[in-house]
């Protein structure tokens, strides 16, 4: 089956840039998606076809895709931002779907 | 308020059965793929199933297949997943989600 794979942690200093990666054989023709999620709280879009930003997500969360490897940049990391990342997208057929194991992000 | 809202969970025993609904409000869902997440304890996020907007398109995990059923009815704005024979591995909370719109979701406990 196919796999999306993201670092399992990721820290960096209030204010600097963190980036989380994610990578898979079938993104140079499938998009990513990036959630967020608090403890206990339900996942929250904040990435979507690989670049987009929706409505109501601050303009310092950024994505890119290229090749085999999308990325999710946090600049000006606030300490509000500490939350695990998952990247999702499809498998080559566009119909089996699949999220990567999470990313925690520490802002310390 | 845009939102939707999962129930249906609770304690089953193993090979026990239980479905899930998952019913919208403050839009429409039948203009939306469906799908169907779950979390297990401490761990991330796993796509379940997904259902296009007329249902007639399913897609499911290969753990879950041939055991869950995932099917919606867009006159009462609501996805249903029904699950069956059910194993101590399918423990979680199980939220239903559009792209951006997410439930609060419900748990899903298989146990002796």
């Amino acid at each position: 089956s196919y796999e999306v794979t993201q670092p399992p942690s990721v820290s960096v200093s209030p204010g600097h840039t963190a980036t989380i990666t994610c990578s898979g054989d079938a993104l140079p023709k499938k998009y990513v998606y990036w959630y967020q999620q608090k403890s206990g709280q339900a996942p929250v879009l904040v990435i979507y076809e690989d670049s987009k930003r929706p409505t109501g997500i601050p303009e310092r969360f950024s994505g890119s895709s290229s090749g085999t490897m999308a990325t999710l940049t946090v600049s000006g990391a606030q300490v509000d931002d500490e939350a695990d990342y998952y990247c999702y997208s499809a498998d080559s057929s566009g119909n089996y779907w699949v999220f990567g194991g999470g990313t925690k992000l520490s802002v310390l | 308020e845009v939102q939707l809202v999962e129930s249906g969970g609770g304690l089953v025993q193993p090979g026990g059965s239980l479905r899930l609904s998952c019913a919208a409000s403050g839009f429409t869902l039948s203009n939306n793929l469906m799908k169907w997440v779950r979390q297990a304890p401490g761990k991330g996020l796993e796509w379940v199933a997904n259902i296009n907007q007329d249902g007639s398109e399913k897609y499911y995990l290969d753990s879950v297949k041939g055991r869950f059923t995932i099917f919606r009815d867009n006159t009462k704005n609501s996805v249903y997943l029904q699950m069956n024979s059910l194993r101590a591995e399918d423990t979680a909370v199980y939220f239903c989600a559009t792209l951006a719109i997410w439930g609060q979701g419900t748990l899903v406990t298989v146990s002796s």
